[in-house]
């Protein structure tokens, strides 16, 4: 069974440039998660969705983040313009309800 | 105050040795499952706890519901263990996770 497929595993962008990831989850898994990882940090939420729907966005900083997940399987996250503030590793996971979490492989950022 | 606090945030053994890696938390929760991250690497879920204790090969879990606390332990230590384990509790019923910082293990041969 294919796990969770993200890309692009790195990008090095300049500030203000645009960015985009992409996420597709584990087959039939309802529920997906978008994840920033900074350096010695845990994983912190940027938007859950269940199916097509985000349920949980308080933490997506909405200015310069968008994500969408069309018809609840794969799912894009955006910045635009991306701020040096934003290099990370940004991740995707997936899950059936009450289970394990799946993450992908993440997407590295750095913005010089 | 972070939900869930792990310790030690940073750990080295001698190849071999018993590790013991803990995690408390302070919300109500469903189940409580710990990760493991290598270098450069995703992150792999190793359990999901909702009472008692799991083990799989050299690596054993337990959860204390009453006084919020789990621990990872890893017997037999090996350098392929070196990795950044991470506690993460689901909250309740619904599909909220809580991270915590993550322990950074060394272990050297």
């Amino acid at each position: 069974e294919a796990g969770v497929v993200q890309s692009p595993r790195y990008k090095i962008i300049e500030k203000k440039q645009p960015v985009a990831f992409w996420c597709n989850p584990i087959s039939g898994h309802n529920t997906l998660y978008w994840y920033r990882q900074n350096l010695g940090q845990g994983p912190e939420l940027l938007i859950r969705y269940e199916n097509e729907e985000a349920v949980d966005d308080s933490q997506l900083p909405k200015d310069r983040f968008s994500a969408e997940r069309l018809k609840g399987v794969d799912s894009t996250l955006k910045i635009q313009p991306a701020e040096l503030g934003d290099s990370a590793v940004y991740l995707c996971a997936s899950s059936f309800p009450s289970r394990e979490l799946f993450f992908g492989e993440g997407s590295r950022l750095t913005v010089l | 105050k972070n939900e869930v606090e792990q310790s030690p945030q940073n750990l080295t053994a001698q190849e071999g040795e018993f590790i013991t890696i803990n995690c408390s938390y302070s919300v109500g929760i469903s189940a409580l499952h710990w990760l493991q991250q290598h270098p450069g690497g995703g992150i792999v879920s190793l359990f999901m706890l909702s009472s008692g204790k799991k083990k799989h090969g050299r690596l054993i879990a337990t959860i204390n519901i009453q006084e919020k606390h789990s621990s990872l332990h890893i017997t037999a230590s090996h350098p392929r263990d070196s990795a950044v384990y991470i506690c993460a509790v689901r909250r309740g019923a619904g599909n909220q996770f809580y991270f915590g910082t993550g322990t950074s293990l060394t272990v050297i041969p």
